[in-house]
Formats: C-alpha cells, sequence, structure tokens
C-alpha cells in the first residue's frame, strides 16, 4: 500500500506568498525526504529530516515532521514563479533497506 | 547538471522493437536504480542495484531487462513491449547505505505505438 500521500493534490498561488504541502504516511519511518520535480525533468533532492527531528530548514525551505501524527509539512516561504513544480515525499519503504516509496505529489504552481 | 545522465531523452518504438536504454552516473555512487512514471501514478521502483549486483526486482515483466556491467553504468533492455508501458522511465543513484538521498537523471519519455 502507499506510505506517503501528498496534500493537496495541486496548489496554486501568487508569486510572494507561502506555500504549505502536507504528506501522510501509515507506517513508523527513522526518516522522511522531500523530493521536487520540474516539468519534464528529473526528481531532485530537497530536504531529508530524521525521525529525532521535528523541523529543519534549508534555504526558503521548511519541514517538519510529527511522528505522533504519522505526517510532514514542507513550507516554501516567498515563493518565486520558479518555484512552480511537483512536490513529493519519500518513506523508507517497509521492509527494505534501500527503497523509498514516494507519494502522488502535490502539483504547485506559482503565479507571477 | 544532476551528475546522472540518461539517454535517449524520447523513444519511440513498435511493440515488436528491441531497444535499450541507458543511465550513467559520475557521484561515485554504488546503488543505481530504474523507476517507471506514469501519469498521475506515483512513482514505480522497478529495479534496484548495489555494487552491480541486483537486490531488488519489483515484480517487473521479463519484456524489461535490466543490466548493471559496473557501478557507474546501467541499462533497461526493452522487447515486445506493450502500449501501457509508455511512461517516463527514471534512472537515480546513491550512496551506500540505508535511506540515501537519491540523484535521478532526466529520465527517457518512453511511447509505444
Amino acid at each position: 500500500s502507499q506510505q506517503g500521500e501528498e496534500d493537496p493534490q495541486a496548489l496554486s498561488i501568487q508569486e510572494g506568498e507561502n506555500a504549505t504541502m502536507n504528506c501522510s504516511y501509515k507506517t513508523s519511518i527513522n526518516n522522511l525526504q522531500w523530493y521536487r520535480q520540474n516539468s519534464g525533468r528529473g526528481l531532485v533532492h530537497l530536504i531529508l529530516i530524521r525521525s529525532n527531528e521535528r523541523e529543519k530548514h534549508s534555504g526558503r525551505l521548511r519541514v517538519t515532521l510529527d511522528t505522533s501524527k504519522k505526517s510532514s509539512s514542507l513550507l516554501i516561504t516567498a515563493s518565486r514563479a520558479a518555484d512552480t513544480a511537483s512536490y513529493f515525499c519519500a518513506t523508507p519503504t517497509s521492509g527494505s533497506a534501500r527503497q523509498l516509496t514516494f507519494g502522488s505529489g502535490t502539483q504547485l504552481t506559482v503565479l507571477p | 547538471e544532476t551528475g546522472v545522465t540518461q539517454t535517449p531523452r524520447h523513444l519511440v518504438m513498435g511493440m515488436t522493437n528491441k531497444k535499450s536504454l541507458k543511465c550513467e552516473q559520475h557521484l561515485g555512487h554504488n546503488a543505481m536504480y530504474w523507476y517507471k512514471q506514469s501519469a498521475k501514478k506515483p512513482l514505480e521502483l522497478m529495479f534496484v542495484y548495489n555494487f552491480k549486483e541486483q537486490t531488488e526486482n519489483n515484480s517487473v515483466p521479463s519484456r524489461f531487462s535490466p543490466e548493471c556491467p559496473n557501478s557507474s553504468h546501467l541499462f533497461l533492455h526493452l522487447h515486445t513491449l506493450q502500449p501501457e508501458d509508455s511512461a517516463l522511465y527514471l534512472c537515480a543513484s546513491s550512496h551506500q547505505g540505508n535511506n540515501q538521498p537519491q540523484h535521478f537523471g532526466d529520465g527517457t519519455r518512453l511511447s509505444i505505438l
């Protein structure tokens, strides 16, 4: 069964606004990763947060992890048109040391 | 430039053709992956190689045949594909170890006629 599921499926905002995407998962994890995919390109790793971390920052990105609720959020502050992309969370696949299970993604559109 | 290069970027083939997808990474990674990305579906892991040895095969049909001659190169040989195999095929690599971040190529867009 699918491990990570993003919410919302699509999000459209104005440039300068903040964008928040959520990810829920089902089983216990030791880390969670966020990736971005621009149209026609491969996925790019953004940030990894470990299960003993509650919040992590990278530039305009802020990721939170709530293991009690089995959820994570990705916040992009002061969004730019270049942030337009699909965003995926990925969690370790149950029973596998190296596999990641990706969600269906949130399509973010930032309007200029 | 991601350090992972996939060729060709686009491929159109008939169901009876045989073709190969190529992936090369220049990141010194020891693990390589093939994924299938179809419209409106989550990324599907197909194969995992670690130090040239296949460690995962997620029930992929035999018409897809992977090959990993060394830690830097990965191939996906295709033969007698079906229309539902049309998708974006992504290659990724990572360091050895559990749950390492993966670095992706830009994929091959495959269309089966």
